[in-house]
């Protein structure tokens, strides 16, 4: 049972434009997300959280909503650069637990 | 900045062999985990460990073992190596909150760059 999912496994944006990545849960319990960004031969790189007080979360060219009542949330990136292409996870998790649930990611290519 | 330090970036394994991956952090951190990230299935966790010696399964603990002897160290162990074990291995520390967490008071994990094990 997979209880955070990322339906598109790429996506691919022009140089400058929105990038929009989305994830879906089914967990209530999530109080807790997080988006990472991960290049080829590196680790996952901490990128935006947002707690479920919270519907949106703003760091510089990301933005992160979330809509509680349809369980989703999605991660903006705008303007879009080169180095922007990586594979995102979204993760989750609650109080209680230290247990993280990851998407399986979305490869995002930005074209120059 | 928290670095997460993985021994090895490559590594080449025999089946039936037994392997361990070493994991150090050097910001303290009480929470360390084990995740295996496999294409199409995500980052999945194989242990975690949230005080010296104290430790809990994950979702897929079958074939691992993990050893935490001293705070910053983690250590994964697969006692005897099988094919299906051939997997990018990642490492990732977090502090800890204590007693009942305020939603805004989660941290997120910081990772090592990982192990790519094969067994052949």
């Amino acid at each position: 049972d997979q209880q955070v999912k990322q339906n598109s496994p790429s996506l691919s944006v022009q140089e400058g434009r929105i990038s929009i990545l989305n994830c879906d849960y089914t967990n209530s319990m999530f109080d807790y997300f997080l988006w990472y960004k991960k290049y080829p031969a590196e680790g996952p790189t901490f990128l935006i959280s947002i707690s479920s007080i919270k519907d949106k979360n703003e760091d510089g060219r990301f933005t992160v909503f979330l809509n509680k009542s349809a369980k989703h949330l999605s991660l903006h990136i705008v303007p879009s650069q080169p180095g922007d292409s990586a594979v995102y996870f979204c993760a989750a998790t609650h109080s209680g637990t230290y247990k993280y649930i990851f998407g399986t990611g979305t490869r995002l290519k930005v074209l120059a | 900045d928290v670095k997460v330090t993985q021994s090895s970036r490559y590594l080449v394994k025999r089946t039936g062999e037994k392997v361990f991956l070493e994991c150090v952090q050097d910001m303290d951190h009480e929470n360390m985990f084990w995740y295996r990230q496999d294409p199409g299935l995500g980052l999945r966790l194989i242990y975690f460990s949230y005080d010296v010696k104290m430790k809990e399964k994950g979702d897929i603990p079958e074939g691992y073992s993990v050893s935490r002897e001293k705070k910053e160290r983690f250590s994964l162990i697969l006692e005897s190596a099988s094919t299906n074990q051939t997997s990018m291995y990642l490492c990732a520390s977090s502090f800890i909150s204590r007693g009942r967490r305020p939603q805004y008071s989660n941290q997120p994990q910081h990772f090592g760059d990982g192990t790519r094990l094969s067994i052949l």
